[in-house]
This record gives C-alpha cells, sequence and structure tokens, in this order.
C-alpha cells in the first residue's frame, strides 16, 4: 500500500497564479484533510471531508476550493495564489481504530511558495 | 486563547533522561488525545493515543490525562538522539467521527548525546 501521496513535492508559483494539489489513499478511509504548516503555527485545518460527496470548512479556509472526486481523491485548489499562502500543505486521511482513536495518516505534503 | 497550547520549546535533555512534554486545551468537551511525532521535513506520524484519564503506556512513552485540568502530557523515558524531532499535541471535540482534530503548535526536542 502506498498511504496517502501528494503531488507535486515542490511547487514555485507567481501571484495571481492557480494550481491544484493532488491527494490520494488507498486504505479505503472515509474521511481526508487539508492542512497547511507554517513555523511556529503547528498544523492548521483548510478542508476536510467526512465522507464522498461532502466537504466542509475549517479553520483557514479563505483562498482554496475543494473537491472530493472519489474515496480516494481529494484537491486543494488556489485559484489566485497570494504570498501569504507559502506554506507546506499536508494531506491526511483518517481511520478509527476503535472508541475515540481517531488516527491520522499524513501524506509527505508540497513545498509551496508563492512569489 | 488558543485551543490547543503547548510550549515551544527547544526543549533539550541528555541521552538516557526523561523527556516531560506538556499540552493544554481550551475545550472541555474534547474526547481524544493524541501524540504526533514530526521529523524535521517529513510528515507526522502518531505515536500515542489516550481516551480517558489516567496514564497510558507504550515502550518507552507515556502519555498522562487529566480532564478536570484539562492537561495531557508526553514522557519519554530513556531518551534517545533518535527521538529529536517536533512533537505535537493533537485534540478532537465531539463525539462523532466528523469532528475536527486541533493541533497544537508542537514542541521541539533535542536529545543531547
Amino acid at each position: 500500500n502506498a498511504g496517502v501521496t501528494q503531488t507535486p513535492k515542490f511547487q514555485v508559483l507567481k501571484t495571481g497564479q492557480s494550481m491544484t494539489l493532488q491527494c490520494a489513499q488507498d486504505m479505503n478511509h472515509n474521511s481526508m484533510y487539508w492542512y497547511r504548516q507554517d513555523p511556529g503555527m503547528g498544523l492548521r485545518l483548510i478542508y476536510y471531508s467526512a465522507s464522498e460527496g461532502t466537504t466542509d470548512k475549517g479553520e483557514v479556509p479563505n483562498g482554496y476550493n475543494v473537491s472530493r472526486l472519489n474515496k480516494r481523491e481529494f484537491s486543494l485548489r488556489l485559484e489566485s495564489a497570494a504570498p501569504s499562502q507559502t506554506s507546506v500543505y499536508f494531506c491526511a486521511s483518517q481511520w478509527i481504530a476503535g472508541v475515540g482513536e481517531h488516527t491520522q495518516y499524513f501524506g509527505p505534503g508540497t513545498r509551496l511558495t508563492v512569489l | 486563547q488558543k485551543e490547543v497550547e503547548q510550549n515551544s520549546g527547544p526543549l533539550s535533555v541528555p541521552e538516557g533522561a526523561i523527556a516531560s512534554l506538556n499540552c493544554t486545551y481550551s475545550d472541555r468537551g474534547s474526547q481524544s488525545f493524541f501524540w504526533y511525532r514530526q521529523y524535521s521535513g517529513k510528515s507526522p506520524e502518531l505515536i500515542m493515543f489516550i481516551y480517558s484519564n489516567g496514564d497510558k503506556e507504550d515502550g518507552r512513552f507515556t502519555a498522562q490525562l487529566n480532564k478536570a485540568s484539562q492537561y495531557v502530557s508526553l514522557l519519554i523515558r530513556d531518551s534517545q538522539p533518535s527521538d529529536s524531532a517536533t512533537y505535537l499535541c493533537a485534540v478532537r471535540t465531539g463525539k462523532t467521527s466528523y469532528d475536527k482534530v486541533i493541533f497544537g503548535p508542537g514542541t521541539s526536542l533535542s536529545v543531547i548525546p
């Protein structure tokens, strides 16, 4: 199993450009998440999808859109990139191992720089 | 007040010592608590989960939860240089599988040989 995969691993954009970050998981998990990680800020939730066909906003959704294409894939789109969106982006999927035990498995991350 | 708080560190301990990492949370309805380890340039990985008050031990790791004080900690016994990483505390609120997990900012741990 590949687990959670993300593409691309690195990306440099100019202000105003658009791009889509791809995420896929092969663990048959229902829930998937997009986070951004900035120095000293920890992981902040952008959007999540509790199940195929549903998406909800997280803590920092402005400037982003998502699509849950199917159970495996959850993409994140930046329509008009801004320097404030320079960050490391992590996708995760969640498995419920037991009562309260919601384990998240993370992809390797995408390092995005917006100039 | 931030929902999940941790000392940013860096926390430095000598090899073989006990490292103690602390986390406080603001939502009294929080149900589940997690510790993730993140090596520099890598993605987070789960190392401990705790759901009930008290202690939970797994090898050299012990998680301690006190819901009345809204406090969760991670102890690492016999610290090794390979334990040097950032440790993220995460808290899940609510009782359904749809509830969000909130991460703290992380504590950087350095184990000195």
